[in-house]
C-alpha cells in the first residue's frame, strides 16, 4: 500500500513565524502536491513537482514556497505565517509510470496562525 | 482553467436509500475524472475513477457515469450504509497530474 506521511497532525503557529510543513511518501512517486483545503472552497493547488529539485505554481502559490531535495520528500515552507493560512494541508503524490493517474493523499496537518 | 462544480453540498438519507453526486466541468480536454471519500480527520482515498473513453463503471455499491457531451459526471452509491457518511469529492484532470477538484458534498447516512 502507499504511504504518505505529514510531519505534523496539528500545528499552531504565531504569526510572523516560518513555518515547515513536511510530506515523505514511500512508494518511489515522481510528482507530489501541496494543497489546501477550506470548507466550501474544496482543495485548491498550492505547488506540485513533477521531479526533484523541481516545482511549479499551482492556482494558490502566493506565501507559500517549496522544496524538493530527495524524491521521497516534499516540503512547503510559510516564510512569514498570516493568520489567513490558517487551514488544512493535503500532500498527495501520483505516479506517470502506472496505468491510473491515482493520487495518494496523506492525512493532513491542521494549522492554526495566531 | 477548468472549473468544477459540485452539487448538492450536502446530502441526507436513510441507511438503505440511494444517493447521488453530480458535478459539471468546463474543460472538454479532461480526460480523466476521480471521486474521492474523505472521513473524519483523515486524507482523501480514491473510491472510483473514469476515464473519458468509458460510460459509466462500477464497483459493487459504487457506480460513475459520465457525459462528455454535457460535461458532467455523477457518483452513484446504492444500498447506503452508516459507513457512507463521509465527504466527498470529485475531480477533473486534463494532464492527468494537475487535478481540480470539487467543493465537496457532506452525506450523512442516517440509521
Amino acid at each position: 500500500d502507499v504511504k504518505v506521511t505529514q510531519s505534523s497532525r496539528y500545528l499552531v503557529k504565531r504569526t510572523g513565524e516560518k513555518v515547515f510543513l513536511e510530506c515523505v511518501q514511500d512508494m518511489d512517486h515522481e510528482n507530489m502536491f501541496w494543497y489546501r483545503q477550506d470548507p466550501g472552497l474544496g482543495l485548491r493547488l498550492i505547488y506540485f513537482s513533477y521531479d526533484v529539485k523541481m516545482k511549479e505554481k499551482g492556482d494558490i502559490p502566493e506565501g507559500y514556497s517549496v522544496s524538493r531535495e530527495k524524491k521521497e520528500r516534499f516540503s512547503l515552507i510559510l516564510e512569514s505565517a498570516s493568520t489567513n493560512q490558517t487551514s488544512m494541508y493535503l500532500c498527495a503524490s501520483s505516479t506517470r509510470t502506472q496505468k491510473t493517474d491515482t493520487q495518494y493523499f496523506g492525512p493532513g496537518t491542521r494549522l492554526t496562525v495566531l | 482553467g477548468e472549473n468544477v462544480e459540485q452539487h448538492p453540498s450536502t446530502l441526507s438519507v436513510q441507511e438503505g436509500d440511494s444517493a447521488v453526486i453530480k458535478c459539471t466541468y468546463s474543460d472538454s480536454a479532461s480526460n480523466y475524472f476521480p471521486w474521492y471519500k474523505q472521513e473524519l480527520g483523515k486524507g482523501p482515498q480514491l473510491i472510483i475513477d473514469i476515464r473519458s473513453n468509458v460510460g459509466e463503471k462500477k464497483d459493487q455499491r459504487i457506480a460513475v457515469t459520465l457525459n462528455k457531451t454535457a460535461k458532467h459526471f455523477s457518483l452513484h452509491i446504492t444500498e447506503t450504509q452508516p459507513e457512507d457518511s463521509a465527504v466527498y469529492f470529485c475531480a477533473a484532470s486534463i494532464t492527468g497530474n494537475q487535478f481540480y477538484f470539487g467543493t465537496g458534498t457532506s452525506l450523512t447516512v442516517i440509521p
